[in-house]
């Protein structure tokens, strides 16, 4: 079956415009996760959705950062204003369910690039 | 607050090596453990997972870690690696938030 699926996978874009990544999870899982993986850092937890609704949004860097779901599907993390420190492969995960015992399924991920 | 420390940042190994990543991790209570790894150019697979079970597990292509609670370990090994093995390889681990906790990876290349 399908992965889960990321567009696009690459963005380049200039400071201070808006971008929106987009992330179609693996159909039914119910857990949606975003992770940014930048050079030196690893990967970071930004946002995590149970449904349409975000239970833990406590990894967003500042407040230009926001995301959303709907239909307890897909999911856009929008970023305004961009920065040059916003640059690296931000990567979407999905699992069946949140909690123990489930495993999450990470995507391709897109890669941002801040000019 | 939880957090993961892998204390290799790059191995190089030749094949046939044996391989043994570090990963620590600091949470007191029940954790779930995670080798996930990144190929070149691919995305990140789970390659084992650990869920309060057996501590020692196995994954795929003939890795294993284990889990080792009074060292809050769970070291990555594989007795003989091959070229195909080059690939950066992250720790997670999940306490008592449904996030996963990475440390900032290890990257391994294997020489034939």
């Amino acid at each position: 079956g399908a992965g889960v699926s990321q567009s696009p996978s690459n963005k380049v874009t200039e400071k201070g415009k808006d971008v929106e990544l987009r992330c179609d999870p693996i159909s039914g899982h119910t857990a949606l996760y975003w992770y940014r993986q930048s050079l030196g850092q690893g990967l970071e937890f930004l946002i995590y959705f149970q449904g349409n609704s975000a239970p833990d949004k406590s990894g967003l860097p500042s407040d230009r950062f926001s995301a959303e779901r709907t239909g307890g599907s897909v999911s856009t993390l929008t970023i305004q204003r961009t920065q040059q420190e916003d640059s690296a492969v931000y990567l979407c995960a999905s699992s069946l369910s949140p909690g123990n015992n489930y495993e999450q399924y990470f995507g391709p991920g897109t890669r941002l690039t801040v000019t | 607050a939880q957090s993961v420390s892998q204390h290799n940042h790059h191995v190089i190994l030749s094949e046939a090596a044996s391989l043994e990543l570090g990963c620590n991790y600091s949470y007191g209570g029940t954790v779930n453990l995670f080798w996930y790894v990144q190929y070149p150019g691919q995305h990140l697979q789970l390659l084992l997972k650990y869920f309060s079970e057996d501590p020692l597990v196995k994954g795929i292509k003939g890795f294993e870690a284990e889990f080792i609670k009074s060292k809050f370990s769970f070291n990555l090994r594989k007795p003989s690696v091959q070229w195909s093995d080059t690939a950066e390889y992250f720790c997670a681990v999940r306490g008592n938030t449904d996030k996963l906790i990475f440390g900032t990876g290890t990257r391994l290349q294997v020489f034939p």
